[in-house]
């Protein structure tokens, strides 16, 4: 298995513009994760699934951000009508483990670097 | 709500230097611990964790030890190398509270020269 991958690795839009990130989880993993990192700070918690549940969102995701995983594989992370705020890397995570079961070890995927212009 | 507040960096050190990078918490219940690593360049990697009281996560020579009593997990090395220099963050999980999702420092960032 070669890891959490995530696509793109780097994107740059305009102001207002859609965009949607893809994460590939370890493909045994049934938890997926994603988190938004900026610059000198550490990697802040967005939205959580189990298989195809997403079950946990923070205050952070606004109405602007949506978040699938259609089949309890790949997740999408969409940001709609983006501002230049939304410009940060973009981390998904994958663990294994079940509902109401102990802590796994997330892995990380290399981010989607989004820069807002 | 929990936190984590590390060490603020950088931190710049000789090699074979003796390494501390401070990490205290609050949490609601009885977290697991966690220090990330970033090496430049790279994604989010896994050093050392530690899932109860007084238990010790190691790695790579790295250690940590979950300190209940004074809420602390500080990240130690007794000789660092250049390719230690990376962005270290500390972090918790607070699963027993009924949630998965990982709270982070804001990172140190550590150089090593030779």
């Amino acid at each position: 298995d070669t890891g959490v991958s995530q696509d793109p690795r780097h994107k740059i839009t305009k102001r207002g513009q859609n965009v949607t990130f893809r994460c590939d989880p370890i493909s045994e993993h049934n938890r997926l994760y994603w988190y938004r990192q900026t610059l000198g700070q550490g990697p802040e918690f967005l939205t959580y699934f189990q298989n195809e549940a997403q079950l946990e969102k923070s205050r952070l995701l606004s109405d602007r951000f949506s978040a699938e995983r259609p089949k309890g594989s790949f997740s999408t992370l969409e940001i709609q009508r983006t501002e230049q705020g939304d410009s940060a890397m973009y981390l998904c995570a994958s663990s294994s483990g079940t509902s109401g079961g102990s802590s796994y070890e997330q892995y990380f995927g290399p981010g989607t670097r989004l820069t807002v212009t | 709500g929990d936190s984590v507040t590390q060490m603020e960096g950088p931190v710049t050190l000789s090699e074979e230097a003796f390494l501390t990078i401070n990490c205290t918490y609050t949490a609601t219940g009885y977290p697991s611990l966690f220090w990330y690593v970033q090496y430049p360049g790279e994604g989010l990697q896994l050093l050392l964790k530690a899932t109860k009281a007084d238990d010790k996560g190691s790695n790579k020579g790295f250690e940590a030890t979950y300190r209940k009593e004074t809420t602390s997990f500080h990240l130690e090395k007794g000789s660092v190398q250049v390719s230690d220099s990376a962005v270290y963050f500390c972090a918790l999980e607070d699963s027993g509270a009924g949630s998965y999702q990982l709270t982070f420092g804001k990172g140190t960032k550590l150089s090593v020269i030779p």
